[in-house]
């Protein structure tokens, strides 16, 4: 079935560094791909997406780049800051109408002042 | 515009018992997906409702059964609880439509804990 892998599992950076994180999907069919971010205690929330007719995504400090190709993307956050401390998940679907959305097992990122 | 909400915010159950939990749809959203999200894991597809029906499932036994209401409210109901089963349940509701189809929003989830 469909699996998304996730690395690394745990990213520590010091505030105003850059982190990324990594993913690799199975289904060749996927074409959106949606990054979600989860506070201690609170909801996945979205903070960016991309869709495969386009490589790259940017959205002030955050980017998502995509190779379908290879089957991976990646999240790029710049200018890290201590709120951005959190657990993101990345996920991937087909896209079309009412399909499901498998997400990865989450990357614990934590922003050291 | 109201948003995904989810009920009850916790529930402890004991081995063998039966559970109902319950989601309303972000307004406008007519799709609504449940998730499954053990501690320190991402969430696990369950299954997917559309028009009243279920619309995908993933890799759950047939003890976990849902409903979805013509308001688009929806249930996840689960049998014979097994102690695995304690984890935080998501709803999440979607448009359903070509353009944002698999745009999820999240409610705040359920907190099952299974003794």
């Amino acid at each position: 079935g469909e699996n998304v892998e996730q690395h690394p599992s745990t990213l520590s950076v010091q505030e105003g560094d850059s982190a990324v994180i990594k993913c690799t999907y199975s289904d060749s069919a996927s074409n959106y791909f949606p990054w979600y971010k989860q506070e201690l205690g609170k909801r996945p929330q979205l903070i960016i997406d991309i869709r495969s007719n386009v490589g790259e995504k940017k959205d002030q400090r955050i980017a998502v780049t995509l190779n379908k190709t290879a089957k991976h993307f990646s999240l790029h956050i710049t200018e890290t800051q201590p709120e951005d401390s959190a657990v993101y998940f990345c996920a991937a679907s087909r896209g079309t109408s009412y399909d499901k959305v498998i997400f990865g097992p989450g990357t614990s990122l934590s922003v050291i002042p | 515009e109201t948003g995904v909400t989810q009920s009850p915010t916790h529930l402890i159950k004991t081995r063998g018992q039966q559970v109902t939990l319950r989601c309303s749809s972000q307004s406008g959203h007519n799709t609504v997906s449940w998730y499954q999200q053990a501690l320190g894991q991402g969430p696990q597809f369950i299954f997917q409702y559309y028009r009243e029906e279920e619309n995908g499932r993933g890799n759950f036994p047939p003890r976990f059964s849902g409903l979805q209401f013509p308001n688009y409210s929806s249930e996840l109901n689960v049998n014979a609880l097994e102690l695995d089963d304690s984890a935080l349940y998501l709803c999440a509701s979607s448009p359903g439509q070509t353009s944002g189809a698999n745009v999820l929003t999240f409610g705040a989830g359920s907190r099952l804990t299974v003794l």
